[in-house]
């Protein structure tokens, strides 16, 4: 079955840089784009970024372009969100999520979260 | 951006209900629109896509339409396992954006 496996809870300082991980399993991985979507504690859902994972072509959301990088590692069906200088309010649940097949920005498949806490 | 727009943000209602939470998009995006469900401490669940289509696996009493650029989903008798909150979300154009999300409780 479809799985999307994200790395553990971070807790980073304010200035402080985090990479969270998503290894996907139970399917082609270059089939399917991947999407990062966060949410903040009590809010509602805020789309990040999207990449094409046969190609690492890259599409971000304007407020975090420049700050955030995602990447894909198809040698191990792995998807990377890098974010820098990381502020209090980055302090959410971020999710990596799979387009649904031939159709990009609908997501079928989700990881369970990491949780990142920006505090000093 | 698209901006969508939800409502209401809350909605108290009892199991067999009909239920109906609204979404409309700030300009056209055709049928470009998905619903997904949350409950807490989970990821979001897919329930329709394009509009009015249901994913696989989603019981028939969940419903999408369209009227232009106003969206509804509708659940056409509430069950136990439906009370969470549901969140529209656009995908006709970059950057994607999501309705505030409408929590559904007893």
């Amino acid at each position: 079955q479809v799985q999307l496996m994200q790395s553990g809870a971070e807790v980073k300082p304010p200035g402080a840089s985090v990479k969270v991980s998503c290894k996907a399993s139970g399917y082609t991985f270059t089939s399917h784009g991947l999407s990062w979507v966060r949410q903040a504690p009590g809010q509602g859902l805020e789309w990040m970024a999207w990449i094409t994972t046969y190609n690492a072509d890259a599409n971000y959301a304007q407020k975090f372009r420049g700050r955030v990088l995602v990447t894909v590692e198809t040698s191990t069906s792995t998807a990377y969100m890098e974010m820098l200088s990381l502020r209090p309010d980055d302090t959410a649940v971020y999710y990596c999520a799979r387009d649904q097949s031939l159709v990009r920005g609908v997501w079928d498949s989700w990881g369970l979260g990491t949780l990142v806490t920006v505090s000093s | 951006d698209i901006q969508m727009t939800q409502s209401p943000s809350t909605l108290s209602a009892s199991v067999g209900d009909r239920v109906t939470i609204t979404c409309r998009a700030s300009q056209s995006i055709s049928s470009w629109l998905a619903w997904y469900q949350q409950k807490p401490g989970r990821a979001p669940e897919l329930l329709i896509y394009k509009a009015s289509s249901l994913e696989s696996g989603v019981p028939s009493r969940f419903s999408g339409n369209e009227s232009g650029t106003e969206f509804t989903l509708t659940i056409s008798s509430l069950q136990p396992d439906d009370f969470a909150t549901y969140s529209c979300q656009q995908y006709s154009s970059f950057p994607w954006t999501f309705g505030q999300g409408t929590r559904v409780e007893i």
